[in-house]
């Protein structure tokens, strides 16, 4: 089945600590994302890979950090987590780099930062 | 810079209604027009997208959508609700066309809740 899975789907944690969430899509997609998901403000885009080792800046990139060493993974790392950084999580993933392709969602990490 | 407005935060209608989610957008070119449903716990689906030609887009589960120019509108249709239709719906905007550097952003609207009432 073709899809995009997170881990884990739902995390508390305190400030300070380095996390992981993985992300892993199993469609040779070449174009990554991740989105975070606020009340009011929609999906704003974090960081966005266009293939491996390619990756660049969102729109709200302050305190987050990704790699693209494999073409099916994209992890965001949260070297120092802030409570503001509590927040829904979304991976998403598209074939290729053109403007009418549809992306592909991962289920959500739902993320509480203390 | 591009932007998407949903101006409903909510939407309520009765089931066996007509539904409409309304999407405008703003955007320097030609856009690409996208409609994402996200149910509980879930992560986002793909519903329908405008690239080009009929402005009129059919998509899963019976919605529609209809592209207006002059209006900069992308309002999302169903003739008919249904209760499992009860969603947060996502209009997105792309601009088509090839930027330096080969990105062009996706920029999505905050999301309008709809209920279906029994």
């Amino acid at each position: 089945e073709a899809q995009v899975t997170q881990n884990p789907r739902y995390l508390i944690t305190v400030t300070g600590k380095k996390l992981t969430v993985t992300c892993s899509q199993n469609m040779n997609h070449e174009y990554m994302s991740w989105y975070r998901q606020d009340p009011g403000l929609g999906l704003r885009q974090i960081y966005y890979s266009m293939n491996v080792e390619v990756t660049d800046k969102g729109d709200v990139p302050e305190g987050y950090k990704v790699s693209r060493k494999e073409k099916r993974n994209f992890p965001l790392i949260l070297e120092s987590p802030s409570p503001n950084q509590t927040s829904l999580y979304f991976c998403a993933s598209q074939r290729r780099l053109a403007g009418g392709e549809t992306q592909y969602f991962g289920p959500g990490t739902r993320l509480l930062v203390l | 810079a591009q932007s998407v407005a949903q101006p409903e935060d909510q939407v309520n209608v009765a089931e066996g209604n007509p539904l409409t989610v309304k999407c405008t957008y703003s955007v320097s070119g030609n856009p690409y027009l996208f409609w994402y449903v996200q149910y509980p716990n879930r992560g986002l689906q793909f519903l329908l997208k405008y690239i080009t030609g009929d402005n009129l887009v059919k998509g899963s589960y019976g919605f529609e959508a209809e592209f207006n120019k002059s209006q900069t509108s992308f309002h999302l249709k169903k003739p008919s609700a249904l209760v499992s239709d009860s969603a947060l719906y996502f209009c997105a905007v792309r601009v088509s066309g090839r930027k330096s550097g080969g990105y062009q952003k996706v920029t999505f609207g905050t999301g309008t809740k709809l209920q279906v009432i029994p």
